[in-house]
């Protein structure tokens, strides 16, 4: 079985700052890939960042990165300069390859202050 | 082009009744899956199609949820005698499988209160 924890339930962070969302896995599948999506208020889920667990490379999409540590079975995305509109809960989630569904985390409220 | 899209977007029924919820995946993806997202479990897997390939059911809840994909394209999910647990969002997604994630990009949800 796979699980994702996602630690913070709400974090409030300054505009402009950098902040990092936390995530850890389990899984006990040798290939599998992590995604982040973004639900802001309007209730739709937006697709921000992928990493392959044989990516050697920690993936990056314009502001998100993706501190990929795979020892610490981790997977903390990190938002550059952040935004008012980064505001929205974000959620952490784990797909074996092969296998199609989306296992999830409890996600967790970014709040972006002025 | 069109994201994936679900009707209605809000469902208010009585318990008991029978609803049906509707998903029309991004064109040319093969791949469509439904979500269910409440306040106590979270975002929850339900089923998955590709192709004219059998369904993975797995997550369906009960025997009282059932889903089909006509044509390859649009999908339905149907409640049978609905329960107020059965109060949640319903996300449908859609997936290509041709990117190095198979990333699943997800509709609008479709809100359903059983009263």
């Amino acid at each position: 079985a796979q699980k994702i924890t996602q630690t913070q339930p709400g974090m409030f962070v300054q505009e402009k700052e950098a902040v990092t969302l936390d995530c850890t896995y389990d899984t006990s599948d040798p290939s599998y890939g992590l995604f982040w999506y973004k639900q802001p208020s309007s209730g739709e889920m937006i697709f921000l960042i992928y990493q392959g667990s044989y990516d050697q490379q920690n993936a990056t999409e314009g502001r998100y990165s993706l501190n990929f540590q795979k020892a610490r079975k981790s997977a903390n995305l990190v938002i550059s300069a952040s935004q008012l509109g980064d505001s929205a809960m974000y959620f952490c989630a784990i797909k074996s390859t092969g296998a199609q569904k989306l296992v999830f985390g409890q996600g967790t409220r970014l709040t972006i202050n002025p | 082009g069109a994201g994936v899209s679900q009707s209605p977007s809000n469902k208010v029924t009585e318990k008991g009744k029978d609803v049906e919820l509707r998903c029309d995946p991004i064109s040319g993806h093969t791949a469509l899956y439904w979500y269910r997202q409440s306040l106590g479990q979270g975002l929850e897997f339900l089923i998955y199609f590709q192709g004219n390939s059998a369904p993975d059911k797995s997550g369906l809840p009960s025997d009282r949820f059932s889903a089909e994909r006509t044509g390859g394209s649009v999908s339905t999910l149907t409640i049978q005698r609905t329960q107020q647990e059965d109060s949640a969002v319903y996300l449908c997604a859609s997936s290509d499988r041709t990117g190095n994630g198979y990333e699943q990009y997800f509709g609008p949800g479709t809100r359903l209160t059983v009263t």
